[in-house]
Order: structure tokens, then sequence, then C-alpha cells
């Protein structure tokens, strides 16, 4: 069965500090890889995904995030976060399951920023 | 370019009752998926509708139902319902069922 696991439940940061959410799923086959966020009183957005080719991906608003085959990882980065970005995360992975593509969700990462 | 729609927003509704949620998805999207969201379970996905057609489906009961019109709206409906049924529904509208445009969701409260 495909799962996906976000090791973080609550993250709380000041401006200016590195984040770094960890996201691992297990799935033997091929995956496409996604960081939602849902940012407070809005609806679920895109930040950044993986299909294929360099592993490196970068989002908007300054996230990147790192697809390790060998580690089934695929954790969201940022170098420096701000106020904005207290939301909360989610990683999806989207493989075949008994002839379905189904998207699985993590359970979500919620970051609050301090200013 | 509009983004999706889904009515209504809110929604209480008695055990054993049914109801049907609307989605209308981004202009030109084909694709519609729909997703429960839950405290407990997180986002779970309850199934996909491509051209009118359900081509995946998510690990739910009969209960959760779904179709999708010619102009590619969709409408969800849950027959006898449970109170742990509440929860947030979300409708999501894609070009060609990979990246997802999400709504701002359905809140159901089963009492």
């Amino acid at each position: 069965a495909q799962s996906v696991s976000q090791h973080n439940h609550h993250v709380i940061l000041s401006e200016a500090a590195s984040l770094e959410l960890g996201c691992n799923y297990s799935y033997g086959g091929t995956v496409n890889l996604f960081w939602y966020v849902q940012y407070p009183g809005q609806h679920l957005q895109l930040l950044l995904k993986y299909f294929s080719g360099d592993p490196l991906v970068k989002g908007i608003k300054g996230f990147e995030a790192e697809f390790i085959k060998s580690k089934f990882s695929f954790n969201l980065r940022k170098p420096s976060v701000q106020w904005s970005d207290t939301a909360e995360y989610f990683c999806a992975v989207r493989g075949e399951v008994g002839g379905s593509y189904i998207p699985t969700f993590g359970r979500g990462t919620s970051l609050i920023v301090h200013p | 370019k509009a983004g999706v729609t889904q009515t209504p927003r809110y929604l209480i509704k008695t055990r054993g009752q049914q109801v049907t949620l609307s989605c209308s998805p981004i202009s030109g999207h084909r694709s519609v998926s729909w997703y429960q969201q839950t405290p407990g379970q997180g986002l779970q996905f309850l199934f996909e509708y491509f051209s009118e057609t359900q081509r995946n489906k998510g690990n739910f009961p009969g209960r959760f139902s779904g179709r999708q019109f010619s102009n590619s709206r969709s409408e969800m409906n849950v027959s006898t319902l449970e109170l742990g049924d509440s929860a947030l529904y979300l409708c999501a509208s894609s070009l060609e069922g990979k990246q997802a445009f999400f709504g701002q969701g359905t809140r159901l409260t089963v009492v």
C-alpha cells in the first residue's frame, strides 16, 4: 500500500531561520511527488512538484525540495522563512494502486513563524 | 480565470440523510477529484472523474458516489450519512490529471 509520512507535526521558527520538513513515502513504483501549502483561511495550493529529471525541484516563494530515491524521501526546504510562511504543509505522492492512480497525502505539518 | 468553486460552503445534516455537494472546475479542466479531510485521517482521496467517467477510486464505501457532467462540473453524493462523515470535502480540478487546483471546500457536519 502507498503511504506518506511527515515527521514533524508542528514546527515553530523565528523569521530568517532555515526550514526543513521531512517527507518519506512507501511505494515501489514510479511516483509523482508534491508539496502543497494551506495558508490560514485559504485553500490548498501547490508549492512544487516532481515528476522526473533533476531531483532538486524549485517551487514558489523560495521553497525547494529534493527527491532522494534511495531514501524514499522528498524533503521540503527554505533557507530563510518569513512570517507569511505560517501555514499547513502537506506532502503528497501519486502512484498506481490496483490500476488506479491514487494520490496519498501526509497528515500535514503546521508551521508557525514568529516575527 | 475563476478558481475551483464548491457549493455549499457549509452544510449540516442529520444521520441517515443524504447529501449532494457540487464542484465547478477551472474552465478547461476536465479532471475533477474529490477528497475528504478530517483531523484524524488527514486528506484522503475519494475519486477522480475525467470526461464524465470515474477514472480512479479511493478506499471509501459505496455510500460515497459521484458523477461528472458534460461541462466538467461534478457532484459528490453521500447516502445514509454517519457521524463520522463530518469533514471538509475538497474538490480539485486539473489539466491532464496532474497538478491539482483545490477549491475552498464544503464543511459537512452530521448531527
